[in-house]
């Protein structure tokens, strides 16, 4: 079955500089969620979509902005980035109907330095 | 502010072992409580999502239960093997002010190492 795929699995940027994470759902879905989870400390909720709208907002910096698009992938923006970013970014999926059975893809492993 | 907490922060058994983990999470404006297993560089995988006070699930050796009263559910392993040798998170969604939009608010996990 088709998960949610993220990318880069991988990310190594410097300080100050911009970087983009991609999130592709899972076929159907039309909600989309960005979690963050720093080292050591439990994931936490940045934003979601649903219908390329969004749909609630956690704890995102400004410097920090997503999208979701017509083919309901969705982009994480970040810009000036700071060593406090570096952190795993996951995306989840679900339907909106059934928003609380979300499925997360493998993560972004964002490095700033 | 959501708190959703876990224990043990890790737990190391024998093969064979039964075990067990707690988490804890808000009485109020509960919508649901999932419970995930995440291995190292994969994606973590959902084992349960339970609404209901009183909720059992059952997924081969693994077992769940909630309580939203008191505000707890318990997630049980019996014949612990190696392969189940991952990281668990619970989470929790809310319905505060009537609606939920689906956000999960995390525990911090419970390590789990079985060895052979």
């Amino acid at each position: 079955a088709a998960g949610v795929i993220q990318s880069p699995r991988h990310l190594i940027k410097e300080k100050r500089e911009t970087a983009t994470l991609k999130c592709y759902p899972i076929p159907r879905h039309d909600t989309v969620y960005w979690y963050q989870q720093g080292p050591g400390q439990d994931p936490q909720f940045l934003i979601s979509f649903y219908e390329k709208m969004q749909s609630d907002k956690g704890s995102i910096p400004d410097r920090f902005s997503a999208q979701q698009f017509s083919d309901y992938h969705s982009e994480l923006n970040m810009s000036s980035l700071e060593l406090g970013d570096s952190a795993l970014y996951f995306c989840a999926s679900s339907r909106g109907d059934r928003y609380y059975e979300q499925y997360f893809g493998p993560g972004t492993r964002l490095t700033v330095t | 502010i959501l708190n959703v907490e876990q224990s043990p922060q890790s737990l190391h058994v024998q093969e064979g072992d039964s075990t067990n983990f707690t988490c804890s999470f808000p009485s109020s404006n509960f919508y649901a409580l999932h419970w995930y297993r995440w291995e190292t560089a994969k994606s973590p995988e959902a084992l349960f999502v339970m609404t209901l006070n009183g909720d059992e699930k059952k997924k081969g050796r693994i077992s769940a239960t909630l309580n939203t009263k008191e505000g707890y559910s318990y997630l049980y392993i019996k014949g612990s093997q190696p392969e189940d040798s991952a990281t668990y998170l619970c989470a929790f969604t809310s319905n505060a002010g009537g609606t939920s939009y689906g956000k999960l608010t995390f525990g911090q996990g419970t390590i789990l190492t079985v060895h052979p």
